[in-house]
């Protein structure tokens, strides 16, 4: 069967760094998405990995290993306003998007 | 990018009855996808709407239970019929419009509907 596997829950301090990993067991792969969604909202696009190595978006950095069916959400200087649920998602040979359960991030002062 | 409107936003329904949940983008897109979130779970694809046809349901989702309208390229219903206290879920529109090369989806506010 097809999975998504990322951490439930995780806690960080406001200024810090934290990673948040997904990996994937898909019928075959055309890329993964990390989306976030804050309480009550809808989820909205962070970034996309096709091809292996890092993207970096201003705080927030992507990164992809295919051969690991592996990827991280690196999230810098942490906010208040980063509380949120972070998705990953892969799409399949299908063109098909399988998500994960999501990775509920919260924030300290 | 895609400004998508969903309604209503949240609603308390009755066991037994059906709810109607509106979608409307502010630009024509080919396919219009149904989500389910219950919660703490991880979005469920319930089906993909497209204009001129008729929608494709995922695994355990049923038109009976489900009916969708696609009357153009703007807008789409999903309604939830005979609801059961099961149902209550955050019920989310999305679209991913073709000018976007990562082919990222957009999605509306979400319709959370408690059934008691």
């Amino acid at each position: 069967g097809q999975n998504i596997d990322q951490p439930t829950e995780m806690t960080a301090t406001e200024g810090a760094i934290v990673q948040i990993n997904c990996t994937y067991q898909t019928s075959g792969f055309n890329g993964l998405f990390w989306y976030q969604q804050h309480a009550g909202e809808a989820p909205t696009f962070l970034s996309y990995n096709v091809l292996d190595g890092l993207e970096e978006k201003g705080r927030f950095s992507s990164f992809l290993s295919r051969s690991k069916g592996y990827s991280y959400l690196l999230l810098k200087e942490l906010q208040m306003k980063d509380s949120a649920s972070y998705l990953c998602a892969v799409l399949d040979s299908n063109y098909q998007l399988i998500w994960g359960a999501g990775t509920k991030l919260i924030i300290k002062p | 990018s895609a400004v998508i409107s969903q309604k209503p936003s949240r609603d308390i329904c009755q066991r037994g009855t059906s709810l109607t949940i509106q979608c409307q983008v502010d630009s024509q897109v080919t396919m219009m996808f149904w989500y389910r979130q219950q919660p703490g779970q991880s979005l469920t694809l319930i089906a993909t709407a497209n204009q001129g046809s008729e929608a494709t349901y995922e695994s355990g989702f049923v038109i009976d239970k489900f009916p969708i309208s696609r009357p153009n390229l703007t807008f789409s219903t999903l309604t939830v019929s005979n609801m059961s206290p099961e149902d209550s879920s955050i019920y989310l529109c999305s679209v991913q419009p073709g000018i976007s090369d990562t082919g990222e989806l957009f999605f509306g506010e979400g319709s959370r509907l408690t059934v008691l």
